[in-house]
């Protein structure tokens, strides 16, 4: 069955700190994949996305990053968190097959 | 641009009404999304739409690609379909989301 596994699913870090944030997904293969990150009261922004091992686009420029090391793993990272990083981060993926949208669990993280 | 345009922003409604979210988007899309975002924050799919209309239960979804333009309705409202509707457009492999409605059903 297909599923998709994000974590961790809380996190407070202190400003200055990395950040490591990963998803993966079972029962597909060569999906696309998305971060997302909705902070308080607002929309889902796109951050960035891929459509295959090691290519990235990047939607947002800012002080996170994100890879693609396995084809069905996608990282998000910071080598320094600020304030503003606060908010709620979401992976998917899309099947291509079907074009389905499958979302992880969600991770909150706070900065202070 | 890559816009996703999602009205209203709010919608309150008495339990059995009727209700209507509107979705823009621009030029260019392959695909439509409707979504269900729960307040843990958990989100589920509801419709892919690239044309016509498709049907789930009380829940309708269209789109007419002259216009650039989706709903989703809710026939018979019910306090458990209170959530957040968000509309999401894929441009080429860009999956865009609209701002999301803020839907409460009063019983």
């Amino acid at each position: 069955s297909q599923t998709i596994h994000q974590w961790p699913a809380t996190l407070v870090q202190p400003v200055g700190s990395p950040l490591s944030l990963e998803c993966t997904v079972e029962g597909t293969s060569n999906p696309n994949l998305y971060w997302y990150r909705q902070a308080a009261g607002r929309g889902l922004q796109l951050l960035f996305y891929s459509v295959g091992i090691g290519q990235i686009s990047s939607e947002v420029p800012q002080n996170l990053s994100a890879s693609r090391p396995q084809d069905r793993q996608f990282i998000l990272s910071s080598k320094k968190l600020l304030l503003s990083d606060s908010g709620f981060y979401l992976c998917a993926w899309r099947a291509r097959l079907d074009g389905e949208l499958f979302f992880g669990e969600g991770s909150r993280l706070t900065v202070l | 641009k890559n816009e996703v345009e999602q009205s209203p922003q709010n919608l309150t409604a008495q339990e059995g009404e009727f209700i209507t979210i509107n979705c823009s988007y621009s030029v260019g899309i392959s695909a439509l999304h409707w979504l269900q975002q729960h307040p843990g924050g958990g989100i589920v799919s509801l419709f892919m739409l690239s044309s016509g209309k498709k049907k789930h239960g009380r829940l309708i979804a269209t789109i007419n690609i002259q216009e650039k333009h989706s709903s989703l309705h809710i026939t018979a409202s019910h306090p458990r379909d209170s959530a957040v509707y968000i509309c999401a457009a894929l441009y080429g492999n860009k999956l865009v989301f609209g701002a999301g409605t803020i839907l409460r059903v009063k019983s």
